[in-house]
């Protein structure tokens, strides 16, 4: 079945960046595009951004244009998302989700919690 | 940019029917979808495309959306289905959320 499994929790200091992995299993990554979406503690889900990983075509959400990257390695059948300039209002877990459907997201990964802490 | 707006809570008896809803601007133009997210669990797809269930969604889950406002239904509430549920739809290619919210079934 389609699975979507994320690379494991992160520390990190103020300034830094995290890469954070989503691997595919299931169906091949290219099929569909992969969305990113962070809750903060307390807050609501959040969209960063999506990748189609077939032609890399990427969106980024305005509030973190310049912040974020996402990328793939189709051989690999994963895909990444990167934020940089980390602060610790991005202390969050974040997911990623497919999008197969005309509208939602019909699969999620587990989440990755990314802890920004001095 | 735009905005969904979701009641921050609702209340509801089990076996009784509970609708949430979900405004914005214009949104019965747009397709809605809705996500159950209960706590330290991945968020789940129960509606898309404004009233289709996805495969393993119980019958007592459905959608409309017309208007401003789109709306969750829920029939025959069980204890399980107590979560936060969350609005989503697409404008201009960009995903927005509702602010959420939470269910309580008692």
């Amino acid at each position: 079945q389609v699975q979507l499994a994320q690379s494991g929790a992160e520390v990190k200091k103020p300034g830094a960046s995290v890469k954070v992995s989503c691997k595919a299993s299931g169906y091949t990554i290219t099929s569909h595009d992969i969305n990113w979406v962070r809750q903060a503690p307390g807050q609501g889900l959040e969209w960063l951004g999506r990748l189609n990983p077939n032609g890399g075509d990427v969106r980024y959400a305005e509030k973190f244009q310049g912040r974020v990257t996402m990328t793939r390695n189709t051989p690999l059948n994963t895909a990444y998302m990167e934020l940089s300039s980390l602060r610790s209002e991005d202390t969050a877990v974040y997911y990623c989700a497919r999008r197969a459907t005309p509208s939602g997201m019909d699969a999620w990964g587990q989440g990755t919690t990314v802890i920004v802490s001095s | 940019s735009y905005e969904l707006t979701q009641p921050p809570s609702m209340s509801v008896s089990p076996g009784q029917t509970v609708s949430i809803t979900c405004s914005g601007d214009k949104l019965g133009d747009k397709f809605a979808s809705w996500y159950q997210h209960k706590p330290g669990q991945s968020p789940v797809l129960v509606i898309y495309q404004d009233r289709t269930r996805p495969s393993g969604i119980p019958e007592r889950f459905s959608g409309s959306n017309s208007g401003n406002t789109a709306t969750l239904t829920i029939g025959g509430t069980q204890p399980m289905d107590e979560a936060e549920y969350y609005c989503q739809t697409w404008d201009s290619n960009t995903a927005v959320f509702g602010g959420g919210t939470k269910l309580t079934v008692l």
